[in-house]
């Protein structure tokens, strides 16, 4: 059963910092990883999608890469601002059907 | 842009009440899925859909049922509402057939449920 971990659970950082949030899965036979955003009380906003082929994909300030291998995903952002404040999910796409399975997020605060 | 529309942002429901959760989207997406998010529990799946009148049951299915009769809108139904059903509720939807791998989820905004 694949298990997806993202660490940490919660960041606080100021404004102007470059961080890295991390994700990582159990089974590395994935179609797909993708990166969302969600506001309080909100739904999730796709930020990236990685396929299973490719190394990173890039918008704006984030990148976001991928180590099928060893189960692991970053999340760059650069100069971080207020307005990143959000959960950040993670979730990868199995073989079977469209099922994404989601970590458990990371909380961001950045303050001005 | 993908838009994924979800009938309701919030709704209070009694114990026993029958409840419908309604999901549009725009994009002429084959997939279709609703997921419930608990606070210490993430995300998960409750059912899928990959076709009209087409279902599959996700990972905690009891409760609830889903209708699909258009391409464009997928129901969830709560048969019979009970307090642990009280849930944020999200509904996505990906272009694709049923093994199609690579292609973007897109969510809707959410129903707060709340069963009084």
């Amino acid at each position: 059963k694949q298990e997806v971990t993202q660490i940490p659970a919660a960041l606080s950082v100021p404004e102007g910092e470059n961080l890295v949030l991390n994700c990582s899965f159990t089974d590395s036979a994935i179609y797909n990883l993708q990166w969302f955003r969600q506001d309080p009380g909100k739904g999730l906003t796709s930020l990236l999608l990685i396929q299973s082929s490719q190394r990173e994909q890039t918008s704006g300030r984030l990148n976001a890469s991928l180590d099928k291998s060893s189960g692991r995903s970053t999340l760059y952002i650069a100069a971080s601002q207020p307005g990143d404040s959000a959960t950040y999910l993670c979730a990868v796409r199995g073989p079977s059907y469209g099922k994404l399975t989601f970590g458990q997020g990371t909380i961001l605060t950045v303050h001005p | 842009d993908v838009k994924v529309t979800q009938s309701s942002r919030y709704l209070v429901k009694r114990t026993g009440e029958k409840v419908f959760l309604e999901c549009v989207q725009d994009m002429d997406h084959e997939n279709m899925f609703w997921y419930r998010q608990d606070p210490g529990l993430g995300l998960r799946l409750i059912y899928f859909s990959y076709d009209v009148k087409m279902k599959e049951k996700g990972d905690i299915p009891e409760g609830y049922s889903v209708s699909r009769e258009k391409k464009e809108r997928f129901s969830l139904i709560l048969e019979s509402a009970s307090t642990n059903q009280t849930s944020m509720y999200l509904c996505a939807s990906r272009r694709g057939g049923r093994r199609t791998g690579g292609t973007e989820a897109f969510f809707g905004q959410g129903t707060r449920l709340t069963v009084v």
